[in-house]
């Protein structure tokens, strides 16, 4: 089993619509969760992180975690061509000595 | 404030070779990150430095290696090249692994 895990996708959605995204992880005593942004020949850049049970909302994005179910997604609202992107998971482990990413999830916005 | 820095921007090597990959955190950051990013890939750890000292490694061969410097710069080695090492490799500063990552543009490595 895969330390975190994301689906590949592509996920393509609509200009205006939801985007989900969805991640697991194994180890149970994770403390630590964000999601990275990652354009195409780019670098990796933070756009949330959360810390306890229960959503987390930053303007368009909304961080949601439940820890008994080891889960954390990303919602993008009124997503836009320019939120086309890989976005990574990525799980701090429970001695906070790895911080471990997902293989990322391509997410198309189509205009 | 200058960012994570990386050089060089690409490297090409042969097989067997010795790669070097440099790496310049953000001032006031201790903690450097190494890790790959092979093509479709996600990112896989490789190594934690913090205050001059290897924390931890990911799963890699010991041919990986690296060190840290006083200035908390960073050096990533790669010895004896083998083809499946070409990838991106990306480098991150931070003040601790509960914060906020802070990554450079990388260094292309492709083996020939």
């Amino acid at each position: 089993q895969k330390e975190v895990e994301q689906n590949s996708g592509p996920l393509s959605v609509p200009e205006g619509a939801i985007a989900s995204l969805n991640c697991t992880y194994s180890d149970r005593g994770s403390q630590s969760f964000f999601w990275y942004r990652q354009y195409s020949g780019k670098s990796p850049e933070l756009i949330m992180f959360i810390y306890s049970n229960g959503d987390k909302e930053d303007g368009r994005f909304t961080a949601q975690l439940n820890k008994a179910s080891q889960y954390v997604s990303l919602l993008i609202r009124d997503s836009q061509p320019s939120d086309s992107a890989t976005y990574l998971c990525a799980v701090l482990m429970e001695y906070g000595n790895k911080l471990v990413f997902g293989a990322g999830t391509i997410l198309r916005v189509k205009s | 404030e200058a960012g994570v820095t990386q050089s060089p921007t690409h490297l090409i090597k042969t097989r067997g070779q010795q790669a070097t990959l440099r790496c310049s955190p953000i001032s006031g950051h201790t903690s450097v990150y190494w890790y790959q990013q092979a093509l479709g890939l996600g990112l896989q750890f490789l190594l934690w430095y913090d205050e001059g000292e290897e924390r931890n490694r990911g799963n890699f061969p010991p041919r990986f290696s690296g060190r840290q410097f006083p200035n908390y710069s960073s050096e990533l080695n790669v010895n004896a090249l083998e083809l499946e090492d070409s990838a991106l490799y990306l480098c991150a500063s931070s003040l601790d692994l509960s914060e906020k990552l802070f990554f450079g543009s990388g260094t292309q490595l492709s083996v020939l």
